[in-house]
């Protein structure tokens, strides 16, 4: 059973288009972050969330950190052939605790 | 700064030979690091979390003999595949988590047991 959980698993949109992917979860985190991981390369961390209903932006990227601490979604805007990436979730139950990670969303963003 | 680095990107070797891959911290110490194994189109899956100076913390299912992993200093750790079989042919990524700053991963070593 996966702790946290990500959907959609696969997405393809057309370049311009918004989007959003959510990962969820049945438990509390006390911090979750997001990460997107392009073809050959490692994860890169993107945003780092502790506050329920903490909302950070990074350029064209909107992410919401659930009141409960449990989900959290990631909204894109006119989305970008460079988007295009494995984007994961991942969180940590208490301070100091190692990061789960979520499945992934698969996002295809095609000119 | 917080580069992790990861040697080889890629490499191709015979079935029963062994394989190492390092992963170095270049401007942080890291006391522990962490090895992923990725197939294709799928997420990562924690292999085991490698302790400087102590053994490696395995996960169910992942073959302690098979992966060995060493953390010899705080800026290097080692993951040995051993015996490779074409099943273990994968993307295998280490990483180091700085608790401010998220995980800092590799770029990932492509491992195709031929």
């Amino acid at each position: 059973t996966q702790l946290l959980e990500q959907s959609p698993q696969f997405l393809s949109i057309q370049e311009g288009e918004n989007l959003t992917v959510y990962c969820n979860s049945s438990s509390v985190f006390s911090s979750l972050q997001w990460y997107r991981q392009e073809p050959g390369e490692g994860p890169v961390l993107l945003v780092t969330v502790v506050t329920g209903g903490e909302v950070k932006k990074l350029k064209r990227l909107t992410f919401q950190f659930g009141d409960a601490r449990k989900d959290s979604s990631l909204h894109i805007t006119a989305a970008q052939p460079g988007d295009t990436g494995l984007y994961l979730c991942a969180g940590a139950r208490n301070y100091g605790q190692n990061f789960v990670f979520g499945p992934g969303t698969r996002l295809s963003v095609l000119p | 700064g917080a580069v992790v680095s990861q040697h080889p990107s890629r490499v191709i070797c015979k079935s029963g030979t062994s394989v190492k891959i390092e992963c170095r911290s270049l401007d942080f110490q890291a006391t522990t690091m962490f090895w992923y194994r990725q197939f294709p189109k799928k997420s990562l899956m924690l292999m085991a979390t490698s302790n400087e100076g102590s053994k490696a913390t395995y996960e169910q299912g992942v073959e302690k003999d098979k992966f060995l992993i060493n953390h010899a200093s705080l800026t290097l750790s080692t993951l040995t595949v051993t015996s490779a079989h074409p099943e273990d042919s994968s993307f295998y990524i280490c990483s180091a988590n700085r608790q401010s700053r998220g995980y800092t991963f590799g770029s990932g070593t492509r491992l195709t047991v031929v």
